[in-house]
């Protein structure tokens, strides 16, 4: 059973405007929390993290927000740009580098 | 610094047939682990090593093994494939200790197709 969900495998959005993807997330000994971006024929890169003694990162355009009485996390990309289409995998791990991925979201921004 | 490097790029397997897939970083990184892919399934962990000599099982680690016998080396070896096993395979390496082992450097995949 897998312990991080993301349910919406895709998303579009248009260029310039607020991409916001979601994960939850069941396991409560998750105390770390990545996001990572993937393009076609290569591997995963980290794209951000948050602590679970956080509830909010931000990095630049990325933020990333924890709620964890919901155990739910959010990706949110403002402005979207056309090289931010990939697909984003949430990933958790409980302080032993072992890391449990989502299926990940397909994000698409139209020009 | 070529990161994490993965060979081969693609292969096509007979079932029943072994074969190693091979993983190399030269960022002296003491964690390394392997990962599949598959549709739906997002990346699953097969088998990671801390560090030279220490080995252990993933998520799902059945018809795989590993070792570790340097530092940059972690191939993963398939006893006798199956079609089961049809998937992309990444290597991933991180410095242990603290956040950093968290953040991991993956390599481009190899794509394995068993007929």
């Amino acid at each position: 059973d897998q312990q991080v969900k993301q349910n919406s495998p895709s998303l579009s959005v248009q260029e310039g405007r607020i991409s916001i993807l979601n994960c939850d997330y069941t396991n409560s000994m998750f105390d770390y929390f990545l996001w990572y971006k993937k393009y076609p024929a290569e591997g995963p890169t980290f794209l951000i993290s948050i602590s679970s003694i956080k509830d909010k990162n931000e990095d630049g355009r990325f933020t990333v927000f924890l709620n964890k009485s919901a155990k739910h996390l959010s990706l949110h990309i403002v402005p979207s740009q056309p090289g931010d289409s990939a697909v984003y995998f949430c990933a958790a791990s409980s302080n032993d580098y072992k890391l449990s991925f989502g299926a990940g979201t397909t994000v698409t921004v139209r020009a | 610094n070529a990161g994490v490097t993965q060979t081969p790029k693609f292969q096509v397997l007979k079932t029943g047939q072994s074969m190693t897939l091979q993983c190399a970083q030269d960022m002296n990184h003491e964690y390394m682990s392997w990962y599949r892919q598959d549709p739906g399934m997002g990346l699953r962990l097969i088998h990671y090593s801390v560090g030279a000599g220490i080995t252990d099982q993933g998520e799902v680690p059945n018809g795989y093994n590993v070792s570790r016998s340097t530092t940059e080396d972690f191939p993963l070896r398939l006893l006798s494939a199956a079609p089961s096993q049809t998937s992309v395979y990444f290597c991933a390496s991180s410095p242990s200790g603290g956040r950093a082992g968290y953040e991991q450097y993956f390599g481009p995949g190899t794509r394995l197709t068993v007929t």
